[in-house]
């Protein structure tokens, strides 16, 4: 099984603040990898498939960015609706896995 | 507009068993996998299971193999999930959730149905 792991596990940043998490998986996934946010109480919300393909209605501040083993979200310019938590997911064998998450949090 | 609504989450005793239920519109059903992916209290995400368009293949977590089965009846527009067996780690909220096409990633998700295992 792929092993998807996160960093930070916790982030604080402040609204206009430019952030990037980091996924890496224990062995290469070529670019099949989806970025999700959850809010509290919420289910998760698709951001970015593909390593890098915005899904439609995602503002273009968050983009994606790796291949093989190392990836990438950034926000260029967090916005107060940004602060959640985010998992990575792996599609590139099953069984399917997501990363631990990375709570994003106001400062 | 793509609708995935959960049911049958309870309290159960630990070795009980439980059917979840997954009821589904806004979209062809049946051209999609389909996934179940829990959320223990305050953790985070895990993929359970997931079931081909036409129900043909089906894959699985390894620590639910063997306890749960996942089925779609696609004349319902439904998608199932039994599981026996039950241990209190199996705690969590059971999310139904559509994949883009043919079992990669998730596009939409129902709200989820909290399932307690507990004495």
């Amino acid at each position: 099984a792929i092993r998807m792991t996160q960093s930070p596990s916790s982030l604080s940043a402040s609204t206009g603040d430019r952030v990037t998490i980091t996924c890496r998986a224990s062995q290469g996934i070529s670019s099949y990898l989806a970025w999700y946010q959850q809010k509290p109480g919420k289910a998760p919300k698709l951001l970015i498939y593909a390593a890098s393909t915005l899904q439609s209605g995602v503002p273009s501040r968050f983009s994606g960015s790796g291949s093989g083993t190392d990836f990438t979200l950034t926000i260029s310019c967090l916005q107060s609706e940004d602060f959640a938590t985010y998992y990575c997911q792996q599609y590139y064998s099953y069984p399917l896995s997501f990363g631990q998450g990375t709570k994003l949090e106001i400062k | 507009e793509v609708q995935l609504v959960e049911s049958g989450g309870v309290v159960v005793q630990p070795g009980g068993s439980l059917r979840l239920s997954c009821a589904a519109s806004g979209f062809t059903f049946d051209d999609y996998t389909m996934h179940w992916v829990r959320q223990a209290p305050g953790k985070g995400l895990e993929w359970v299971s997931l079931i081909s368009w036409d129900g043909g293949s089906t894959y699985y977590a390894d620590s639910v193999k063997g306890r749960f089965t996942i089925s779609r009846d696609n004349s319902k527009n439904s998608l199932y999930l039994q599981m026996n067996s039950l241990r209190t780690e199996d705690t969590a909220l059971y999310y139904c959730a559509k994949d883009i096409y043919r079992g990669t990633y998730f596009d939409y998700w129902g709200q989820g149905t909290l399932v307690t295992v507990s004495s």
